[in-house]
């Protein structure tokens, strides 16, 4: 039978177009907002991050947008590359040393 | 660059043994975590360590988990009596400050048989 859990949505992107990869998240209280990035085989990885009192924020060919009112977090990649196929997972967590809480992640496949 | 490293990558071992997942986690870091992710589920949250005690712990850190700092690098996930449910990639993580800034290693995937 088919497992829950093993099918993730799945973005495909011609190399150079940019991706957008969403995310809902749960808790209102939230106030920061990371985005990881797993290739297969590897732990979570860093890319950016955002706080609660910021609703966009831009590193190198990403940039992350926060919209607090529908508690959606988006990760932008600009000109998408072969290297950024991966799955991608946003982490929310509230101030203080409390855990990340991960959603559920979005496979990225870039076609080169 | 410092790196959160995890020893053994792979572990394979009998339903009811018992098992220690292995972390060095970055050298000035202060907070410590342990993550599990089932095979293409979402990564969840174990345990945070800090200050040599634990801080938090989800409801599946029960009492055959426990962590342990036994020195001033390591950081240890022990499964007293594994049970098939546990395979899984574990993954250590630490901080320099707050829950913030976790860096991951690269996971120890462990299976249960």
């Amino acid at each position: 039978g088919e497992s829950v859990g093993l099918h993730l949505p799945t973005l495909s992107v011609q190399e150079g177009d940019n991706s957008i990869i969403n995310c809902a998240y749960s808790n209102s209280a939230s106030d920061y907002f990371i985005w990881y990035k797993q290739e297969s085989g590897k732990g979570p990885q860093f890319i950016i991050d955002i706080r609660s009192n910021m609703d966009k924020r831009q590193g190198q060919r990403v940039t992350v947008l926060l919209n607090k009112t529908v508690k959606h977090l988006s990760l932008q990649i600009a000109a998408t590359q072969p290297g950024d196929s991966a799955v991608y997972f946003c982490a929310e967590t509230r101030s203080g040393n409390t855990p990340l809480v991960f959603g559920k992640g979005t496979r990225l496949s870039v076609i080169a | 660059e410092p790196e959160v490293t995890q020893t053994p990558s792979h572990q394979v071992t009998q339903m009811g043994q018992e098992v220690i997942l292995r972390c060095v986690p970055i050298s000035n870091h202060l907070y410590f975590y342990w993550y599990r992710q089932i095979l293409g589920q979402k990564v969840e949250f174990l345990v945070s360590f800090y200050n040599n005690e634990i801080s938090e712990k989800s409801e599946i850190f029960d009492d055959q988990f426990s962590v342990e700092r036994p020195d001033g690098s390591n950081f240890t996930l022990k499964i007293r009596s594994t049970k098939l449910e546990d395979s899984a990639m574990y993954f250590c993580a630490s901080s320099p400050r707050t829950a913030y800034e976790q860096y991951f290693g690269p996971g120890t995937r462990l299976t249960v048989t």
